[in-house]
């Protein structure tokens, strides 16, 4: 079964606002990364928390390994943000092997 | 450019052809994994290299795919009989085992099969 369950699927931003992604897991995981994905396919390493929150930029990301859940904040969308963005999380006892959600298309218009 | 690379970027095959490609994890690494996807929907795990050793793969890798790592600076993932199915962006990515913080991607090979 889905051990990552992400959403919103997809979402659209004009320009200079913000929003938020999330992803709920259904097992404990002891870390979790977010890509962004870009039309080319290349995946881009946005974050990597094993707790709390970290920040970069108009993006932050936070990590709550008890309750089993993550999130992405966009602020002050640009074009350039559009693309597909992944969770990621890493079991327990499983090494560095991910498991993803599904994705979110996040499109930024002017 | 992406620390870890692959090749080729686009491959297409006939139905019943072998296909390969090739990564390069980034140097350092000793962790290779492949993904598998369709359609820019999520990533599906393949298989996993620990210092050039398969340590965990999904069934559909032991019956139809060949995959190796020779050395430390190369691994191969390849499809004895290409079905339709298999048409999708391959990815390969590097980690020093246990640091997901390194966990690095390649630009993929896309693979077409007709």
């Amino acid at each position: 079964g889905d051990q990552v369950e992400q959403s919103p699927s997809a979402l659209s931003l004009h320009e200079g606002t913000g929003s938020a992604l999330r992803c709920n897991f259904t097992t404990t995981m002891r870390a979790v990364q977010w890509f962004q994905q870009n039309s080319r396919g290349s995946l881009i390493n946005l974050f990597y928390l094993a707790s709390g929150t970290k920040e970069n930029g108009r993006l932050k990301s936070t990590f709550n390994s008890k309750e089993s859940y993550s999130t992405l904040h966009i602020r002050d969308a640009q074009l350039e943000d559009s693309g597909t963005y992944f969770c990621a999380a890493e079991q327990q006892g499983t090494g560095s092997k991910l498991s993803f959600g599904k994705g979110a298309k996040l499109t930024v218009s002017p | 450019d992406a620390a870890v690379t692959q090749k080729p970027r686009y491959l297409i095959k006939m139905k019943g052809q072998e296909a390969e490609m090739k990564c390069i994890p980034e140097k350092g690494h000793t962790a290779v994994f492949w993904y598998q996807q369709k359609q820019s929907k999520e990533l599906k795990f393949l298989i996993y290299f620990q210092n050039q050793q398969p340590l965990d793969q999904i069934d559909m890798v032991k019956e139809r795919f060949s995959a190796v790592c020779p050395s430390s600076s190369l691994c191969s993932l390849g499809i004895r009989t290409c079905e339709a199915e298999d048409s999708a962006l391959y990815l390969c990515s590097s980690s020093q085992w246990g640091r997901g913080s390194d966990y690095t991607f390649g630009s993929g090979t896309r693979l077409l099969v007709i």
